[in-house]
C-alpha cells in the first residue's frame, strides 16, 4: 500500500506463502505499468509489466492485476522464497505524447520473507 | 542480454571536486536515463536522452551536467556538489523513448559528497 512520512510500507511473510503487494497510482491517463524489484545495494530489476487494455498478466510465479476503476495495481508472488526479499516498486508511464513520457515510481514496499 | 553497466560503483567527493559517472549499454537501445535515488525513496527522474539528444531535464541544478557521446554511452558530470546530493545515481535504458517502453536499470553509483 501507500506510505505516509518517511517509512516504507512493509510486508512480512513466511517462506512458501503467497505475497500480495499493492499500489495505488495517480493518473487515470496512465496506460503502462511496471513492477520492479530492488535488492539492497542494487538497481531496480524488471519483474513484469501490464498495459491498460489488460486486467491481469502472469509471469513465472508472479501475477499483476490492474483495476483501472479504482486506479489500483497489485503484484502477487506465489510460494514466496527468501530470495524474494527486496523493495518492490510499481511504476506508471505518464505522458501526453511526443517525447515527454516518464516513469513515475510509487513509494515502494519492503517485502521480508521469513524462513 | 539486458545489462546496463555503471562505473564507478562508489564515489566519494568533496564539494569542490569535479567527477563523472559513466553508464554503458550494448542492447541497441536509443533512450537512456539518469535517476537519483535517496535512501528508502523511489528513483526520481533527472534526465532523458533520446537518439543522443536531451529530451527531458527535470529542472536539475546545473552542477549536474549530462552528456551522451554516442548511443551506447551516457555520462553525468558532477561539479561543486552539495552534501544533500549524496544518493544512489541510477542509469537506465530502453528501446526508445516511447509510450510503453520497458526501462532496464544499471546497478547504480553510490555517491557521497563531503
Amino acid at each position: 500500500g501507500e506510505s505516509v512520512g518517511l517509512h516504507l510500507p512493509t510486508l512480512s511473510v513466511q517462506e512458501g506463502d503467497n505475497s500480495i503487494i499493492n499500489c495505488a497510482y495517480s493518473n487515470s491517463a496512465s496506460d503502462y505499468f511496471i513492477w520492479y524489484k530492488q535488492e539492497s545495494g542494487k538497481g531496480p530489476q524488471f519483474i513484469i509489466d501490464i498495459r491498460s487494455n489488460m486486467d491481469k498478466r502472469q509471469g513465472q510465479r508472479v501475477t499483476v492485476l490492474l483495476n483501472k476503476t479504482v486506479k489500483h495495481l497489485s503484484l502477487q508472488i506465489a510460494a514466496t522464497q527468501p530470495g524474494d526479499s527486496a523493495v518492490y516498486f510499481c511504476a506508471e508511464n505518464i505522458g501526453s505524447g511526443g517525447s515527454n513520457y516518464k516513469l513515475t515510481f510509487g513509494k515502494g514496499t519492503l517485502l521480508t520473507v521469513n524462513p | 542480454d539486458t545489462e546496463v553497466t555503471q562505473t564507478p560503483k562508489h564515489l566519494v567527493m568533496g564539494m569542490t571536486n569535479k567527477k563523472s559517472l559513466k553508464c554503458e549499454q550494448h542492447m541497441g537501445h536509443r533512450a537512456m536515463y539518469w535517476y537519483k535515488q535517496k535512501a528508502k525513496k523511489p528513483p526520481e527522474l533527472m534526465f532523458v536522452y533520446s537518439y543522443e539528444k536531451l529530451s527531458i531535464n527535470e529542472s536539475v541544478p546545473s552542477r549536474f551536467s549530462p552528456e551522451c557521446p554516442n548511443s551506447s554511452l551516457l555520462n553525468l558530470h558532477l561539479h561543486a556538489l552539495q552534501p544533500e546530493d549524496s544518493a544512489l545515481y541510477l542509469c537506465a535504458s530502453s528501446q526508445g523513448h516511447y509510450r510503453g517502453e520497458t526501462q532496464y536499470f544499471g546497478p547504480g553509483t553510490r555517491l557521497l559528497v563531503l
